[in-house]
């Protein structure tokens, strides 16, 4: 069972456009969650995270919102550039836990 | 500046085989992950050590072994290799509990199970 559903499954954009990923979760007790990118043939890295106290943040082109009454979190990536091409996870834990919860991923492809 | 390293990087078994997956970490990481990440699934985890000689089953424990004998090493066995345990395994090391703090993965480990 998906404790974080995440989607789309894959999206295309043009260069210069928004990529925009949503993931939902039922667990209120979760209170972190961060976003890890994934290259070809690399392993995750993270990204950017949030917690609950904030509704937004925001680090160069890449901003999560997250809208706690609704429990769900989305990823924006402003003026796509072909770099960002990769699988993007948003994931979510729980204070005490030792474990993340990922997402399903999603492919990002940024045409020029 | 290796941070965590994986060996093998491919490998291919026969049914019913067993063999071992290495990682080790450089970074001085007192917990330490397995996940594996099949198409379409994410990753899920497998196994986590918050230190030498303490380990905890994840979410898909099954057919698999880990032991912690050292804060650097954290080896993954697989006894008696399944078809469905073909897929991409990662390992990962954390400074603090993931509630807290970035997790560091490997280039990850290809297995094949024919």
């Amino acid at each position: 069972q998906q404790q974080v559903k995440q989607s789309p499954q894959s999206l295309i954009v043009q260069k210069g456009g928004i990529s925009i990923i949503n993931c939902a979760y039922e667990n209120t007790a979760f209170d972190y969650f961060p976003w890890y990118q994934q290259f070809p043939g690399k392993g995750p890295a993270l990204l950017i995270a949030i917690r609950p106290d904030v509704s937004e943040k925001k680090e160069g082109r890449f901003t999560i919102s997250f809208n706690k009454s609704a429990k769900q979190f989305s990823l924006h990536i402003m003026d796509s550039q072909p770099g960002d091409s990769a699988t993007y996870f948003c994931a979510a834990s729980m204070y005490g836990d030792y474990k993340l919860s990922f997402g399903a991923g999603t492919t990002v492809t940024v045409r020029a | 500046n290796a941070g965590v390293t994986q060996t093998p990087k491919f490998r291919i078994l026969k049914i019913g085989q067993s063999m071992t997956l290495q990682c080790t970490q450089d970074m001085n990481h007192n917990y330490m992950y397995w996940y594996r990440q099949d198409p379409g699934m994410g990753l899920k985890l497998i196994y986590y050590s918050v230190g030498a000689g303490i380990t905890d089953k994840g979410e898909v424990p099954n057919g698999y072994n880990v032991s912690r004998s050292t804060t650097e090493d954290f080896p993954l066995r697989l006894e008696l290799a399944a078809p469905s345990q073909t897929s991409v395994y990662f390992c990962a090391s954390s400074r603090t509990s993931a509630n807290t703090g970035e997790l560091f993965f490997g280039e990850g480990s290809r297995l094949t199970v024919l």
